[in-house]
């Protein structure tokens, strides 16, 4: 188990480009999340997958930013033509559909997202 | 909408016990969960309570009010270490969709 990880860690963009991160959950985990976090806040839900089937997308998501999951495993982030407020910290998590962890979602380490 | 209220921050001394308290407003809640991030650090999950009452973890309890809409964390025996940022997060939803508070940062000084 090498837990959540997220790539890239870092992101500088220029105001207009799109910009995708990859994220790849626990193996055996089913459900997968998207995140976003600001300084000074907590993670602000954006999109949750169970298996490959997006179940929910918050209503505060514009329709510049998509999520996939093509085979229920690593999921893909997309933002496009970013804005500066998009810059945040945009974290992946994971978690099991049964069985005791599963009210925890494993979180990854992020990645950060600098609209210039 | 949804809101949790936690206190901006607090300080305690090494050794101390601190309690750090969460109000929420939601619907279709199941469940109050805890989670610790570490300055530059993913959260990481401390505890979940979807019953009434107080559950323990080693140094961490984490305690529920349904009908309050309350719950705190409890740390004990505190250790430099537990400096960090405490979010309580409230599940809603099937699907484990966490809503999360805005963050204790927690100093623990000498």
């Amino acid at each position: 188990d090498t837990g959540v990880s997220q790539d890239p860690r870092h992101k500088i963009t220029k105001r207009g480009q799109n910009v995708t991160f990859r994220c790849d959950p626990i193996s055996e985990h089913n459900r997968l999340y998207w995140y976003r976090q600001t300084l000074g806040q907590g993670p602000e839900f954006l999109t949750y997958f169970q298996n490959e089937a997006q179940l929910e997308k918050s209503r505060l998501l514009s329709d510049r930013f998509s999520a996939e999951r093509p085979k229920g495993s690593f999921s893909t982030l997309e933002i496009q033509r970013t804005e500066q407020g998009d810059s945040a910290m945009y974290l992946c998590a994971s978690s099991s559909g049964t069985g005791g962890s599963y009210n925890e979602q494993f979180f990854g380490p992020g990645t950060r997202l600098t609209v210039l | 909408g949804q809101s949790l209220e936690q206190p901006s921050e607090v300080t305690a001394v090494e050794g101390a016990i601190v309690q750090i308290n969460c109000t929420y407003q939601t619907s279709g809640f199941y469940g109050l969960s805890w989670y610790q991030q570490h300055d530059g650090g993913a959260p990481t999950f401390l505890s979940y309570n979807a019953l009434d009452g107080l559950e323990e973890t080693g140094r961490f309890s984490s305690f529920l009010s349904r009908s309050d809409s309350y719950g705190y964390l409890l740390l004990q025996e505190l250790q430099m270490k537990d400096s960090a940022s405490y979010f309580c997060a409230c599940r809603t939803g099937g699907g484990n969709k966490l809503t999360f508070g805005t963050g204790t940062q927690l100093k623990v000084e000498l």
